[in-house]
């Protein structure tokens, strides 16, 4: 069974920086990319960018290009998103997703994870 | 940047009715669009992706269409698991999602 199994919520304070992990299961780690997509509250989806876990490629939507770092690691199969320099607008539930192809629609979502910056 | 409109933003329709929302994409997105159900507390479950291919699993009352700039998702039978947001998204170039349609009982 396929699960992406994100890390608990997180209160930081403004300025700071958040590392959000993603666990893989269920699946080839390496033979999928991994997105990331940022709902803030009450609000629609936002695509951040992605990972190739495989070769460490990344893609970023030019939005978060200076708040987002995504990074894997292949031996625990963890995906990572760190937002630096956080602000209130940073307050949002953050998703992990993968896909097959590198332009393909995510098909496996985590669950989620809620950072609020505040202080 | 390619922009989707989705309409509408909220809908209420009756159990075993018809739902139909759509999706306008600011340019040809080449039937690059899937649609998803997220329902609070966990990530969006992917039901069609490439315009009109059902993920497996997905009940065939699910459905969509289109093609260039405007694109559709319908459920045929509305049953009350169905009650979500509904988001579109592209991925023709780079990604972008819907501003999404709440689905509520009538």
């Amino acid at each position: 069974e396929v699960q992406l199994q994100q890390s608990g919520p997180d209160l930081v304070k403004p300025g700071a920086s958040v590392k959000i992990s993603c666990k893989a299961s269920g699946y080839s780690f390496t033979g999928y990319y991994m997105h990331w997509v940022k709902q803030s509250h009450g609000k629609s989806l936002e695509w951040i960018g992605r990972v190739n876990p495989n070769k460490g490629g990344t893609s970023y939507n030019q939005k978060f290009k200076d708040k987002a770092i995504l990074t894997v690691d292949k031996s625990s199969s963890t995906a990572y998103m760190e937002l630096r320099s956080l602000t209130s607008e940073d307050s949002a539930v953050y998703f992990c997703a993968r896909s097959y192809y590198d332009q393909g629609a995510m098909d496996y979502w985590g669950q989620g994870t809620s950072v609020t910056v505040s202080s | 940047d390619i922009q989707m409109t989705q309409s509408p933003s909220s809908l209420s329709a009756s159990l075993r009715g018809k739902v139909t929302i759509t999706c306008k994409a600011s340019q040809d997105i080449n039937k690059y669009i899937a649609w998803y159900q997220h329902k609070p507390g966990k990530g969006p479950r992917l039901l069609i992706h490439y315009t009109s291919t059902l993920q497996p699993g997905i009940p065939l009352r699910f459905s969509g269409s289109g093609s260039g700039r405007d694109y559709s998702f319908s459920i045929s039978s509305l049953e009350p698991e169905d009650i979500a947001t509904y988001y579109c998204l592209q991925y023709d170039n780079l990604y972008t999602f819907g501003g999404g349609t709440k689905l509520e009982i009538k």
